[in-house]
């Protein structure tokens, strides 16, 4: 089945910098990788997606690349905010079947 | 309000009991799915459904079961349940596959 490895597990960054969080995925039929943004207590929400026949999605402060020869996918956040504090998951998909969780990255961001 | 809706929200049980966990959703979708979520390990897909009558075991299925005899309703069920099934629970929907909406999440509790 499909593995995702997610890094780093944590990030700590001041605001106003850039955040970057790597995942790889092994299964090449993969073709639809999301990102969960999970508050503390609350349920999982989706942030952005991007599907196999995009390299590159952006959504104002937030994107996401997509290397498909490399099975690697990155998800960019500019201009960090305190309230981006959060653990965020990534995941990759054959679509409409199983869908497969990194463990995620706790990121704090600092005032 | 479109949303998902788990029932309970906590609950504590003792080994061997059997519980059901109900979900239920008024969006319509078509798939579902049922996560349970560990610290450091992240979301792991236990069953998903693409549409009544229809499952498929996701990553971790054993000591589960579901079933899907109405599209809204996607109960998950404990037959007999251990200590390592203590968790947190999380339902989900969506029309196509893609974007998954939670529903608030179970804490479960197997003593």
């Amino acid at each position: 089945g499909e593995n995702v490895e997610q890094h780093p597990s944590t990030l700590s960054v001041q605001e106003g910098d850039s955040a970057v969080i790597k995942c790889t995925y092994s299964d090449s039929a993969s073709n639809y990788f999301p990102w969960y943004k999970q508050e503390l207590g609350k349920r999982p929400q989706l942030i952005i997606d991007i599907r196999s026949n995009v390299g590159e999605k952006k959504d104002q402060r937030i994107a996401v690349t997509l290397n498909k020869t490399a099975k690697h996918f990155s998800l960019h956040i500019t201009e960090t905010q305190p309230e981006d504090s959060a653990v965020y998951f990534c995941a990759a998909s054959r679509g409409y079947s199983t869908l497969t969780f990194g463990k995620g990255t706790m990121l704090l961001v600092s005032p | 309000e479109a949303q998902v809706t788990q029932n309970p929200r906590y609950l504590i049980t003792v080994t061997g009991k059997k519980l059901t966990v109900t979900c239920s959703q008024n969006m319509n979708h078509e798939y579902m799915s049922w996560y349970r979520q560990d610290p450091g390990l992240g979301l792991r897909q236990i069953y998903y459904s693409m549409n009544v009558e229809v499952t498929d075991k996701g990553d971790v299925p054993e000591g589960y079961k579901v079933s899907r005899k109405e599209k809204r309703n996607f109960p998950l069920i404990l037959e007999s349940p251990s200590p390592n099934q203590t968790s947190l629970y999380f339902c989900a929907s969506s029309l196509t596959g893609g974007e998954q909406f939670f529903g608030p999440g179970t804490r479960l509790t197997v003593l």
